[in-house]
């Protein structure tokens, strides 16, 4: 019962360089986010999906991208990584319309280190 | 627009005694709130939720009313345990089933000492 898999797990970056956080689900959920946790600021959400084709910007959006071709994926992209963006970064699924006020579901985070 | 307020840590008991963590929103509307517990080195997992006002939830001797007329949801537990050593976060939906994500007070670092 996978749920929601994040990878990689840890990863250090120089600043400039770009790369991509992985999200996959297995439940077949609408509604996907990405969140960012930094020490004493709990956590901020990036960008949010309800459905394949369908993104939109949350709290903090700057300088990460986010698509959703497909209902299980929802990758988060740095398109050019600066020391700011040095945290811990989480995905979430939750089951979608219809479903009433469920909750979301956590992936185990990846640990992200700017250079 | 929306926020969560809770108390600040870390917040260091003895074993056996009472806890409460407070947390205080402001939303618009009616919400739905949560309570997520966070392991050293984990993700977030689901501790207990309320939908409506007035709705208690309740999980693994922990509990929290939805108090819409103090726009609180505070955290109770009769007898903390050091396994309930962890950060809680207070959490709130706007929509229904979280489609636009939820909003995250800062986190409580609860430490439980034998």
């Amino acid at each position: 019962n996978a749920g929601v898999t994040q990878t990689p797990k840890f990863q250090v970056l120089k600043t400039g360089q770009s790369m991509t956080l992985q999200c996959a689900q297995d439940m077949n959920h609408e509604y996907m986010s990405w969140y960012r946790q930094d020490p004493g600021m709990g956590l901020r959400l990036i960008h949010y999906s309800v459905g394949a084709g369908i993104t939109d910007q949350g709290e903090v959006p700057n300088g990460y991208n986010v698509s959703r071709s497909t209902t299980e994926d929802f990758p988060l992209r740095l398109l050019s990584a600066a020391p700011s963006q040095t945290s811990v970064y989480f995905c979430a699924s939750s089951p979608g319309t219809g479903y009433g006020n469920q909750p979301q579901h956590f992936g185990d985070g990846t640990r992200l280190s700017i250079l | 627009g929306n926020s969560v307020t809770q108390m600040e840590g870390p917040v260091t008991l003895s074993e056996e005694a009472f806890l409460t963590i407070n947390c205080t929103y402001t939303a618009t509307g009616y919400p739905s709130l949560f309570w997520y517990v966070q392991y050293p080195g984990e993700g977030l997992q689901l501790l207990l939720k309320a939908t409506k006002a007035d709705d208690k939830g309740s999980n693994k001797g922990f509990e929290a009313t939805y108090r819409k007329e103090t726009t609180s949801f505070h955290l109770e537990k009769g007898s903390v345990q050091v396994s309930d050593s962890a950060v809680y976060f207070c959490a709130l939906s706007k929509t229904g089933g979280g489609a636009d994500g939820l909003t995250f007070g800062k986190g409580t670092h609860l430490i439980i000492q034998p």
